[in-house]
């Protein structure tokens, strides 16, 4: 198994631009997540679903989508970034409540 | 609110030494704890959680932590640091947001350095 796979695994974009950062995981997984990791402030929920078809807001859901049209692919939409979103971003999938989340090995992004 | 306090930023410690990490939670109702590490430039790996039961917990890496009610305290320990330890720990407790408790809220990490 790949476990829970991101890519890109850097980017830079401009202000204003869009862009789609991509999860996706192999263990049948029906819970993901997506969270930022910002210096001094741990990691923060973004969006989560807790399966196909079903998605919700997390702690800090402002200029970012999510789909979930299968279990294993969980992308997440930066509609017009800013410099504030610049962050590193992590992906996470478990079996559901309670049960261990598997980590991604991020994706960090820059917003100029 | 539900939140997790780690009060060290930093902690420095010599390889050999012991080691105890602190972290705090608030949370109403019983708290399902977790702790993670993250080596640089990685994601994270859980190392151990607690969901009820006996208080001690023993994970991975010969690390345990010890879930105390009264003080609102799990504190991850080791008893004799590897360099390999270095890194970032992360506590965390099991949110419920939209009435699921899948996800977490995550201490802001304490990062451990290892002297020689």
């Amino acid at each position: 198994n790949a476990g829970v796979t991101q890519t890109p695994k850097f980017q830079v974009l401009k202000t204003g631009q869009s862009m789609t950062l991509q999860c996706a995981q192999d263990m049948n997984h029906e819970y993901m997540s997506w969270y930022r990791q910002d210096p001094g402030m741990g990691l923060r929920l973004i969006h989560y679903s807790v399966g196909a078809g079903i998605t919700d807001q997390g702690e800090v859901p402002n200029g970012y989508n999510v789909s979930r049209s299968t279990t294993e692919d969980f992308p997440l939409r930066l509609l017009s970034a800013a410099p504030s979103q610049t962050s590193v971003y992590f992906c996470a999938s478990s079996h559901g409540d309670l049960y261990e989340q598997y980590f991604g090995p991020g994706t960090r992004l820059t917003v100029t | 609110a539900q939140s997790v306090t780690q009060p060290d930023i930093h902690i420095t410690v010599s390889e050999g030494a012991s080691l105890e990490l602190r972290c705090n939670y608030s949370y109403g109702a019983t708290p399902y704890l977790f702790w993670y590490v993250q080596s640089p430039g990685q994601g994270l790996q859980l190392l151990l959680k607690y969901f009820s039961g006996d208080t001690l917990v023993q994970g991975i890496k010969g690390f345990e932590a010890e879930f105390k009610r009264s003080q609102s305290s799990f504190n991850l320990r080791k008893p004799s640091v590897h360099w390999s330890d270095a890194a970032e720990y992360f506590c965390a407790v099991a949110s419920n947001y939209g009435g699921s408790q899948g996800n977490l809220i995550f201490g802001k990490g304490t990062k451990l350095s290892v002297k020689p």
